[in-house]
């Protein structure tokens, strides 16, 4: 089983609307968790990031929260435009291990 | 910001070919860098982590005789798929850090689709 759930596993969304993506860990101990955009055929690129202490860390209209008592993350994306078609990565760090979520395919139409 | 390059970003051979997959830092020295394999609609698996002049360390169930790895300097790592087989057929993913710990950022290369015939 993995150890990072991340959901829904797609969804697709009108431009303009706001979005909100989910990911449940049980990695423990925890070192950091990090949201990754990854464009179709591409590499990932980096969002946020977040140690066990942050609550939450925004970058422009992407909004990462964290709740290490839960072991939740969620990422909401404001205001979404067709560029934020995309697959959205979680991954959770134990020291150097770094364990990925499966995605979440988003899909923003006009 | 730091920049990883991959190349080739394509790759179309007959089974049997070995493929050569190259990764480099453009603009950083990558003490440490990543190999990582995705399937469609699937996360990236670590396939192995390299150290610069130093042997990689490959992930259980991953054959470091069909995946050669060499780090010779900390600018560049290459992945060898050796007498590819259909099955190999993936989309391989490299990135780089600058350094040894756990919390300095990874930066990801564009990735390499490679097809097997």
């Amino acid at each position: 089983k993995n150890q990072v759930e991340q959901s829904p596993q797609s969804l697709i969304i009108l431009e303009g609307k706001n979005c909100t993506l989910q990911c449940n860990y049980t990695v423990s101990p925890f070192s950091n968790l990090r949201w990754y955009k990854q464009d179709t055929g591409r590499g990932p690129v980096s969002l946020t990031i977040m140690t066990f202490s942050e609550n939450t860390k925004s970058n422009g209209r992407y909004t990462a929260t964290l709740d290490a008592d839960t072991k939740q993350s969620s990422l909401h994306i404001t205001a979404s435009q067709l560029s934020d078609s995309a697959s959205y990565i979680c991954v959770v760090t134990r020291n150097n291990d770094m364990r990925f979520g499966a995605g979440t395919r988003l899909t923003v139409k006009p | 910001g730091a920049v990883v390059s991959q190349h080739p970003s394509w790759v179309i051979c007959k089974s049997g070919t070995s493929v050569k997959i190259e990764c480099r830092s453009l603009d950083f020295q990558a003490t440490t860098m990543f190999w990582y394999r995705q399937f469609p609609k699937q996360s990236l698996m670590l396939m192995a982590t390299s150290n610069e002049g130093s042997k990689a360390t490959y992930e259980q169930g991953v054959e470091k005789d069909k995946f050669l790895i060499n780090h010779a300097s900390l600018t560049l790592s290459t992945l060898t798929v050796t007498s590819a087989h259909p099955e190999d057929s993936s989309f391989y993913i490299c990135s780089a850090r600058g350094g040894n710990r756990w919390d300095q950022p990874q930066h990801f290369g564009d990735g390499t689709r490679l097809s097997i015939l």
